[in-house]
């Protein structure tokens, strides 16, 4: 079936403009994750969805960072006033649900700050 | 104490030759290590996955050794081959209850298998 697919790929913003990526998870899978990638790095956890329960917002770096997940369906990361330090792949990850342990990633979205 | 350290950052291995990668942490609740492999301009992908209670998994070509006692866990990439190559990240879990979880990645090696 269909893989997590995140949108868009690419992305180049001005310092100061709000920019929006939307990731489409596994039909199914309940568990959401939002991670930042920058350059030579690994993973960092920014927020995680499960359900209907209350999002884990722990991982957002500033409250310029925000994120939405309706149901079990797409979710969108919202990054506002964009600073040349948020230059970094995001990549969405969806999980199966309670017993499962594998997260599948997407792509990811390339976003560039000038 | 949620660190996860990886090493080394990058390595250059002659293809049959063999990879290994390092990790250790502190965290005692971490319950569950992944490896993941990803190439450029994709998101990771899992290779292969322990549990605390075996010292040991393979899987083909790949193996994790985990030794509890010293908190460290290895990738061993045997018969190294060109498509091997790509950026490994070691991760453990952190589980909170129900179905919440959450994964510590290592920063990364970056893999070059030679032909």
């Amino acid at each position: 079936g269909a893989g997590v697919s995140q949108s868009p790929s690419n992305k180049v913003t001005e310092k100061g403009k709000d920019v929006e990526l939307r990731c489409d998870p596994i039909s199914g899978h309940t568990a959401l994750y939002w991670y930042r990638q920058r350059l030579g790095q690994g993973l960092e956890f920014l927020i995680y969805f499960q359900g209907n329960s209350a999002p884990d917002k722990s991982g957002l770096p500033s409250d310029r960072f925000s994120a939405e997940r309706t149901g079990e369906s797409v979710s969108t990361l919202t990054i506002q006033r964009t600073q040349q330090e948020d230059s970094a792949v995001y990549l969405c990850a969806s999980r199966r649900g309670q017993g499962a342990y594998e997260q599948y990633f997407g792509p990811g979205t390339r976003l560039t700050v000038t | 104490q949620q660190q996860v350290k990886q090493s080394p950052q990058s390595l250059i291995v002659q293809k049959g030759g063999i990879s290994i990668i390092n990790c250790a942490y502190e965290n005692t609740a971490f319950d569950y290590f992944p490896w993941y492999q990803q190439f450029p301009g994709k998101g990771p992908a899992l290779l292969i996955a322990i549990r605390p209670d075996v010292s040991e998994k393979k899987e083909g070509r790949f193996t994790i050794s985990f030794n509890k006692s010293a908190k460290q866990f290895s990738l061993h990439i045997m018969d190294s081959q060109p498509g091997d190559s790509a950026t490994y990240f070691c991760a453990a879990r952190t589980y909170s209850g129900g179905s919440n979880y959450k994964l510590t990645f290592g920063k990364g090696t970056l893999l070059t298998v030679n032909p």
